[in-house]
């Protein structure tokens, strides 16, 4: 799987965007880019994936630049629930079984501030 | 949506003993299920792939002996630390995928161990 690099810490004011980069730049044509946070004491959550194309759900947008070397997780209006560290983790397309692990760097610690 | 338990969420237990932790799928069925550990401060380390009704597969640099993974359904992993000491204390979580793969990996809360 491709190695990822995100900045260890970021912080951002409360109700803001928070932009988390991500930089995958030997990533494969077939891997896709997963974003897992884990709050403190908690099992890891799934954010959002993406192949090429920019992906919103209701919790965040991912921007892939068209070279696809790098990402963007956006939180469009962070709250104090949204403290956690961020995982930003590439990987081939997955079909059940063992191809389903993940391989978990060393993530951004989000601190959002009142 | 799919959910992923683990018991206990904590543990105490003397050095030496072994300790059983539980991981469950709630809702869905899964063939297989991950290990991780996760110590203060770090990133989680996968562990051992838990294969339903095989062996598990451990990553390199994980004792097969010490860590014993049993999956005997498709609803049910264990993770046994046998003979465990201090140096195991740590954050242990479990998660599993949907059958045929899907989109994510649902995690388990965790359990922490604590061994004196």
């Amino acid at each position: 799987d491709a190695k990822t690099t995100q900045p260890p810490s970021m912080d951002c004011a409360e109700g803001r965007a928070a932009n988390l980069p991500c930089n995958h730049s030997t990533i494969s044509g077939n891997e896709y880019v997963y974003w897992y946070r884990q709050i403190h004491s908690q099992g890891p959550q799934y954010i959002i994936h993406g192949l090429k194309n920019n992906e919103t759900n209701e919790m965040a947008s991912l921007i892939i630049t068209e070279d696809r070397k790098s990402s963007t997780l956006i939180l469009p209006h962070a709250t104090l629930r949204d403290t956690a560290v961020y995982y930003c983790i590439v990987r081939p397309p997955h079909f059940g079984g063992a191809t389903n692990k993940l391989i978990f760097g060393t993530g951004t610690l989000l601190a959002v501030q009142p | 949506g799919a959910v992923v338990s683990q018991h206990p969420s904590w543990v105490i237990c003397k050095s030496g003993t072994s300790v059983k932790i539980e991981c469950r799928s709630l809702d869905f069925q899964a063939t297989t299920m991950f290990w991780y550990r996760q110590f203060p401060k770090q990133s989680l380390m996968l562990m051992a792939t838990s294969n339903e009704g095989s062996k598990a597969t451990y990553e390199q640099g994980v004792e097969k002996d010490k860590f014993l993974i049993n999956h005997a359904s498709l609803t049910l992993s264990t993770l046994t630390v046998t003979s465990a000491h201090p140096e195991d204390s740590s954050f242990y979580i479990c998660s599993a995928g949907l059958p045929g793969g899907g989109e994510t990996q649902y995690f388990g809360p965790g359990t922490r161990l604590l061994v004196l």
